[in-house]
């Protein structure tokens, strides 16, 4: 299983663009990217998936590099609610999709 | 939350007894999963299941057990529990092909003393 590694912390502010970026540089081929968001006392919430190039969701984009060892994650326009731990996941969604968490970055959005 | 419930949510047992905790869906998903998180950590993989009867184990599966016998419950037991077992446990599900997401249940808080 590839092995991630994100900020352990990040700060912003109400209204700014936050771009979290994850290393995966033992990416394989058949590997998807995904990002959860977990709250305080919550499971994990999904977020956006990718597997190459761009994508797009209603609330965060998801860049990848060409080589996609690495991926960032970008939340438009934050607000307080954003404030949570964000966690990049590396691993086939085929079979049973084993894929390993990080300890993730704890985003701290401010007023 | 997609059709997930976890029992119990909250449970304080002492070293030594067994304790099973239990994963339900309502949406007839192929692949469950169950974490665990300490503290200040992320997800740790300890068994998952691709069907009824399969399972398989994850990255710190020793001291746990699963069973599933129905495709609607995934049950994940502590044969004889531990304080290192003192942790919140995730389940998960996800249906089956590619670009899929897992969903998850709001997680058992489980206190070993």
């Amino acid at each position: 299983l590839a092995k991630t590694t994100q900020p352990i912390s990040m700060d912003s502010y109400e209204g700014q663009e936050v771009n979290i970026t994850c290393s995966h540089n033992n990416i394989a081929t058949n590997d998807y990217i995904t990002w959860y968001q977990q709250f305080p006392s919550q499971g994990p919430r999904f977020i956006i998936q990718g597997y190459k190039t761009k994508v797009t969701n209603e609330v965060a984009s998801l860049f990848i590099p060409a080589d996609r060892k690495s991926s960032t994650l970008s939340l438009p326009r934050v607000s307080l609610s954003d404030t949570a731990v964000y966690y990049c996941l590396v691993g086939p969604n085929t079979n049973a999709g084993k894929s390993t968490f990080g300890d993730g970055t704890t985003l701290t959005v401010k007023p | 939350d997609a059709g997930i419930t976890q029992s119990p949510r909250h449970k304080v047992t002492e070293t030594g007894t067994p304790v099973t905790l239990r994963c339900h869906q309502t949406e007839n998903h192929r692949y469950m999963y169950w974490y665990r998180q300490d503290p200040g950590h992320g997800l740790r993989l300890i068994h998952y299941s691709y069907g009824v009867k399969d399972t398989d184990k994850g990255e710190v599966s020793d001291g746990y057990s699963v069973s599933r016998s129905k495709t609607e419950d995934f049950l994940l037991t502590l044969e004889s529990a531990t304080s290192s077992q003192t942790s919140v446990y995730f389940c998960a599900i996800r249906q089956t092909g590619e670009n899929t997401e897992a969903f998850f249940g709001q997680g058992t808080r489980l206190t070993v003393v």
